[in-house]
């Protein structure tokens, strides 16, 4: 069975740019999260998504969003980009309440 | 949402045990202790779980103080592949809602 797969890897943009990040969570996962992770803060949690609907918040501005389609896929955007957003960007996936996380390889974001 | 205090950084020697602690003093009674680990450049594995009973499982074992304010996490026998970040995770409860708050984490060194 494949991972959690995030896309891009590796990513560069300048401030006031915005950006989209890809998640494929394992097949059967219906619930996939999203995590900051800098050397300063950690791993901060963003959000979490189950069956297209967002079911938890962590403490992030508005630019950060997410959405979730029907085939569980999952996107984060971060729009007005900051030079403080440059962060390793994870994603989890796991079936359902309570279970376990699957984290992927995540994207690193530098943002000039 | 519980919090969660590790050592910032542990040596062990190769083939010995590795005991990694992790206080939790505020959490409640329903919730979990998660254990992960980070290598670089990967998004984090799981490790092994628990809520009051001793746990072990072919990675690890978890020992979960009766009072449950603290636990540790320990690795039979330790081998340079197990240098990583651990991170003692308590999985929090609101509303029916799960969300996994991260501590800072340990940076285990196995030593040859």
């Amino acid at each position: 069975k494949a991972g959690v797969t995030q896309t891009p890897r590796y990513l560069i943009k300048t401030r006031g740019q915005q950006v989209t990040l890809s998640c494929s969570p394992i097949s059967g996962h219906r619930s996939v999260s999203w995590y900051q992770q800098t050397p300063g803060q950690g791993l901060q949690f963003l959000f979490e998504y189950f069956s297209e609907t967002q079911r938890n918040k962590g403490n992030f501005p508005g630019r950060f969003s997410g959405r979730q389609f029907s085939n569980s896929r999952s996107e984060m955007n971060v729009s007005t980009l900051e030079l403080g957003d440059s962060a390793l960007y994870l994603c989890a996936s796991r079936i359902h309440e309570g279970e376990k996380l699957f984290f992927g390889s995540g994207t690193q974001l530098s943002v000039l | 949402d519980a919090k969660t205090t590790q050592p910032p950084s542990m040596d062990c020697a190769e083939g010995r045990a590795a005991n990694l602690p992790c206080n939790h003093s505020t959490i409640s009674g329903n919730e979990y202790v998660y254990w992960y680990r980070q290598i670089h450049s990967q998004g984090p594995q799981y490790i092994i779980h628990g809520l009051k009973n001793n746990e072990t499982n072919e990675m690890a074992s978890l020992i979960i103080t009766e009072d449950r304010k603290s636990s540790t996490l320990i690795l039979p026998h330790a081998t340079l592949r197990d240098t990583a970040v651990y991170y003692c995770i308590v999985r929090s409860d609101t509303s029916g809602t799960y969300k996994y708050i991260f501590g800072t984490g340990t940076r285990l060194k196995v030593l040859a």
